[in-house]
Parts: C-alpha cells; sequence; structure tokens
C-alpha cells in the first residue's frame, strides 16, 4: 500500500531564507508525486508534480522539488521564501493502478519578517 | 480559480441530520474525486466517479453517499450526521487518471 511521510509538522524561517519541506514516500510501483499548498481558509492548489521525465520539476513561484527513487523522496525546496509562502504544504502520491491521492499529514510553513 | 466549483461553502446543521453537498467539475473533466479533510484524520480519500460510474472507493462511512449525473455535476449525501463529520469536504475533478484540481470546500459544522 502507499502512503506518504511528511516529517516536519511545522517549519518556521526568516524571510529571504532558504527552506527544504521533506516528503518520503512508500511504494511498490511507479509513482506520481505531487505538491499542493492550502493557504488560510482556502482550497488545495496544486504547486507542482511529477509525472515522469525530468526528476527535478519547478513551479511558477520559485519551489521545486527532485524525485530522487533510490531515497524514495521528493522534498519541496525554495532558495528565497517570502512571507506570502506562509501556508500548509500536502505532498501526495499516485499511481497507474488507482488515481486516488494519498496524502501526507501536511507541514506548516510559517514564514517571519 | 481552479474551475472546480462546490457548493455551499459553509454549512451548520445538527447531529442525525442529513446534508448534500454539490460539485461540479471543470470543463471537460469526466473524473470527480471527494475528499475530506479533518484535524484527526488528516486529508482522506472518500470516493471517485468516471462518467457516472464509481471508479474507486476509499474510507467512506456506509452513512455517506455520492452519485455523478449525466451533466458531469456530483453530490456528496452525509446522513445520520455525527459531531465526528465536522470537516472540510473537497471534491476534486481531472482528466481520466490526469492532475486533480479541488475546489474551494464545504466547511461542515455539526453541532
Amino acid at each position: 500500500a502507499q502512503s506518504v511521510t511528511q516529517l516536519d509538522s511545522q517549519v518556521p524561517v526568516f524571510e529571504e531564507a532558504p527552506v527544504e519541506l521533506r516528503c518520503n514516500y512508500s511504494s511498490s510501483v511507479s509513482v506520481y508525486l505531487f505538491w499542493y499548498v492550502q493557504y488560510p481558509n482556502q482550497g488545495l492548489q496544486l504547486l507542482l508534480k511529477y509525472l515522469s521525465g525530468s526528476t527535478l520539476v519547478e513551479s511558477i513561484n520559485g519551489f521545486e522539488a527532485e524525485f530522487n527513487k533510490s531515497q524514495t523522496s521528493f522534498h519541496l525546496r525554495k532558495p528565497s521564501v517570502h512571507i506570502s509562502d506562509t501556508a500548509e504544504y500536502f505532498c501526495a502520491v499516485s499511481d497507474d493502478n488507482t488515481d486516488k491521492l494519498i496524502f501526507g499529514t501536511g507541514t506548516r510553513l510559517q514564514v517571519f519578517p | 480559480d481552479s474551475g472546480v466549483t462546490q457548493t455551499p461553502k459553509h454549512l451548520i446543521t445538527a447531529t442525525g441530520q442529513r446534508v448534500t453537498l454539490r460539485c461540479s467539475p471543470r470543463s471537460g473533466d469526466l473524473s470527480v474525486y471527494w475528499y475530506q479533510q479533518s484535524l484527526d484524520q488528516g486529508l482522506q480519500f472518500l470516493i471517485q466517479y468516471y462518467n457516472g460510474e464509481e471508479r474507486a472507493k476509499g474510507n467512506i462511512l456506509e452513512r455517506f453517499s455520492a452519485q455523478q449525473f449525466p451533466d458531469l455535476h456530483s453530490e456528496l449525501n452525509l446522513s445520520s450526521l455525527e459531531l465526528g463529520d465536522s470537516a472540510l469536504y473537497f471534491c476534486a475533478s481531472s482528466v481520466q487518471g490526469g492532475t486533480q484540481y479541488f475546489g474551494p470546500g464545504t466547511r461542515l459544522l455539526v453541532l
């Protein structure tokens, strides 16, 4: 069965500092990986995804994630965060056998001025 | 804006009652998914419909049911509501097997 682990429930960071949000997955088949962001009192927005091809994927707002099959990881990184990046970030996995998304427990990123 | 709409935005009801949540998928998307987000359970997949037929079931209680209509909108029916059913219910849609786009959610409060 698939599972997703987000080890850090909260990550506090100062503005303009780099950040890494960790995600590890468990699956016996080829996977698709996603990062979704949830701003306060809002729904889930797709941040970026890995379906196939290049293992490094980027979003339009400066985030990037690298698919590492050997370490079964899909960590999210940003070299310099902004106050507006404060949100909850969810890692999710699916595969060819099922379309459903399995989510991690989320990481709350808090950016301080 | 993801293109997925959900109504109502908020719902307050009492234990034992029944409610219906509605979802309209993005234009062209045939798959609709329902998820529940609660403080103790996190984000959990409930059920998926594809072009009117049930495709997959997750941790959905027997008191809950869903359907997808010919116009592809979907409804999630929650009955005999309990306090623990209070949660944020999300609908998502996708082209078959593709990236899922989420609606804004319906926040349900059971008193």
